[in-house]
């Protein structure tokens, strides 16, 4: 079954970095564009970043824009999310999420667990 | 920070039915699809509807999506227990960016 399993998360000073990973499985997994959306405590959904499924298209969300990166590796069906300059505002559940689809414009269809992370 | 409204709660009896507005505007609902996401308490969130009235395998069919303009509407009905959950709704957005709605909370009365 498709799987999508997170990690990296952790407690961290601000300003420092950290770097999450999403691990894939059941599915092929360069032919899908993936999302990393976070979920601070109490709060809604926000959208981080967008991967196309040949990393030729990345987008970010202007609240991480220059301070977090997203990239992915297809050799190794992993998607990754470097995360700078962290802020306390930054501390929330990182969730990787499979597209519907190759491009970065489709719904969000598969979800993993999440990983937190907490700047403090 | 989000771009969508919904409203914060709706709630109705077993067996009734809810509806959850989503508002946006030409540059994301009006001219993207919109899909709409369940969160049951403590986990994580699954689609639920997708291109705007499309249900994934095993979505049972009192779930439906609707869209018009720049609004889009959820609706739920057979309102059961298990259904007691945040909704979100979702879209791209033409400054390249993805949206989702505020949140509405079901409670079943």
């Amino acid at each position: 079954q498709v799987q999508l399993v997170e990690s990296g998360g952790g407690v961290v000073q601000p300003g420092r970095s950290l770097r999450l990973s999403c691990a894939t499985s059941g599915f092929t997994f360069s032919n899908y564009a993936i999302y990393w959306v976070r979920q601070a405590p109490g709060k809604g959904l926000e959208w981080v970043a967008v991967i196309s499924y040949d990393g030729n298209n990345k987008y970010h969300a202007d609240s991480v824009k220059g301070r977090f990166t997203i990239s992915r590796d297809n050799s190794k069906n992993t998607l990754y999310l470097q995360m700078n300059s962290l802020r306390a505002e930054d501390t929330a559940m990182y969730h990787c999420v499979r597209a519907g689809g190759p491009h970065y414009y489709y719904y969000m269809d598969v979800w993993g667990k999440g990983t937190t992370v907490t700047v403090s | 920070q989000s771009v969508l409204t919904q409203p914060p709660s709706v709630s109705a009896a077993p067996g009734q039915k809810v509806t959850i507005s989503c508002s946006g505007s030409n540059s994301n609902i009006g001219s993207n699809y919109v899909s709409w996401y369940q969160q049951l308490p403590g986990t994580a969130p699954k689609l639920l509807i997708y291109e705007n009235n499309k249900r994934p395998s095993g979505i049972p069919d009192r779930f439906s999506g609707s869209k018009s303009g720049t609004s889009a509407t959820l609706g739920i009905t057979g309102l059961q227990t298990g259904d007691e959950a945040d909704y979100y709704c979702g879209t791209w957005d033409s400054s390249l960016s993805a949206v989702f709605g505020t949140g509405t909370k079901v409670t079943v009365l």
